[in-house]
This record gives structure tokens, C-alpha cells and sequence, in this order.
């Protein structure tokens, strides 16, 4: 069955960066892609990109651009995301998500990981 | 990019039949057909309920029915059930090859 299993929560202080992982299984990663949606403490889903995992090319939302980088590791079917330079609204829970194509849905998510922002 | 607007919040009684909107612009909804729905639990990831509009995964309910006319897409709940009661999300591919949320919708059954 399709799984994404993503790092376990983190705490930051302003100003620093946070790497969060997302390990596939189930499927043939290169044939899907890997989104990341964060979400605020009681507030709603922000797509912040797209990486394709067969070539890893990558689509970022405008508000993040120059703030994150999204990897693939196709060798053990892992998904990067990476923020910079964090503040304090960057406190969210971060989803990976699968997608089967560039324009469509979300179909399968990871457990979340909680990033926390706090000096 | 604005989020797609959902009502708050939307009630029904068990087995009674609730409808969410969910209205963009045609720079999103109005111009793909690429509108999907998630349910989410608290405390929990969520999960694709419909897709491409009107399409339901294998593993979803078929109470759970989509459609679109205009600007405005829509999530209709059959049968209501206490299982149901989550918050929903809309979603939209957009004009400038990103991805949009829309505000959440609270279903509570009463």
C-alpha cells in the first residue's frame, strides 16, 4: 500500500533553516510527484510547490520562492523540503503530499511534521 | 493567489444530504477542471475525497458526489453521518501552474 512516512517534528529559532523528509513506498516513485502543503495552527491548507519525481524538476509557490528548495533522493525514495531563514508564522504542521501528474490532485499524504518556530 | 471561498461552516441532521460551495475566479476554477476535495479530521492528514470535479477514489463513499458550474464547484454529502463530521477543503490548479486551497468548510452533524 502507498505510504509517505515524513521526519519527526522540530523545534527552530528565527532565522534558521529546517529540512523535512518524506519517504515513499508502495509505488514506483519516479512515476508520481511529491507536493508540500503546510498548515498554521487552526488555519487552512497552503500549497507551497511541486517537485517531479522522475526528473526533479520543480514548481514553487510564488510566496516562497527563494526561501525553499525542494529535493528527491530516488535512491531511497525520499522527498526534501528545505525552508530558510524561518520566522515565527512559519510554525506549521508541513504534509507531503503525492500527486499523479503536474495539474492534478493530491491522492496520498504523509502523517505531517510539526515545525515549530521559537526563539 | 486568493483562496477559494467556502462557507465556514455547514450542518445537517444524520441521513440528510449537505452541499459546500467552494467559488474562485476563472483564473482557477472557472477554467480547469482540475477541482479536488479533502476531508480532514482533527488531528490527522487529509484525505482525497473527490478529484478532476467529479471523480471519487475506489476506497471513498459514494455519498460523496462533486460538480462544477461557473466559478463555483461543490461538494454534496449524502446520507449524512456522524463519520462525517470533519473540515473540508477544496482545491483548484490555477492559471499560473500553482495549486489553491480554498477557506475550509466545518461540517458538524447535529
Amino acid at each position: 500500500q502507498v505510504q509517505l512516512v515524513q521526519s519527526g517534528g522540530e523545534v527552530k529559532k528565527p532565522g534558521a533553516s529546517v529540512k523535512v523528509s518524506c519517504k515513499a513506498s508502495g509505488y514506483t516513485f519516479t512515476t508520481y510527484g511529491i507536493n508540500w502543503v503546510r498548515q498554521a495552527p487552526g488555519q487552512g491548507l497552503e500549497w507551497m510547490g511541486w517537485i517531479s519525481g522522475y526528473n526533479g524538476k520543480t514548481n514553487y509557490a510564488q510566496k516562497f520562492q527563494g526561501r525553499v528548495s525542494m529535493t528527491t533522493e530516488t535512491s531511497t525514495n525520499t522527498a526534501y523540503m528545505e525552508l530558510r531563514s524561518l520566522r515565527s508564522d512559519d510554525t506549521a504542521v508541513y504534509y507531503c503530499a503525492r500527486s499523479p501528474g503536474v495539474y492534478t490532485h493530491f491522492d496520498y499524504w504523509g502523517q505531517g511534521t510539526l515545525v515549530t518556530v521559537s526563539s | 493567489q486568493s483562496a477559494l471561498t467556502q462557507p465556514a461552516s455547514v450542518s445537517g441532521s444524520p441521513g440528510q444530504s449537505i452541499t459546500i460551495s467552494c467559488t474562485g475566479t476563472n483564473s482557477d476554477v472557472g477554467d480547469y477542471n482540475y477541482v479536488s476535495w479533502y476531508q480532514q479530521h482533527p488531528g490527522k492528514a487529509p484525505k482525497l475525497m473527490i478529484y478532476d470535479v467529479n471523480k471519487r477514489p475506489s476506497r471513498v463513499s459514494n455519498r460523496f458526489s462533486g460538480s462544477k458550474s461557473g466559478n463555483t464547484a461543490s461538494l454534496t454529502i449524502s446520507g449524512l453521518q456522524a463519520e462525517d463530521e470533519a473540515d473540508y477543503y477544496c482545491s483548484s490548479y490555477t492559471s499560473i501552474s500553482t495549486f489553491v486551497f480554498g477557506t475550509g468548510t466545518k461540517v458538524t452533524v447535529l
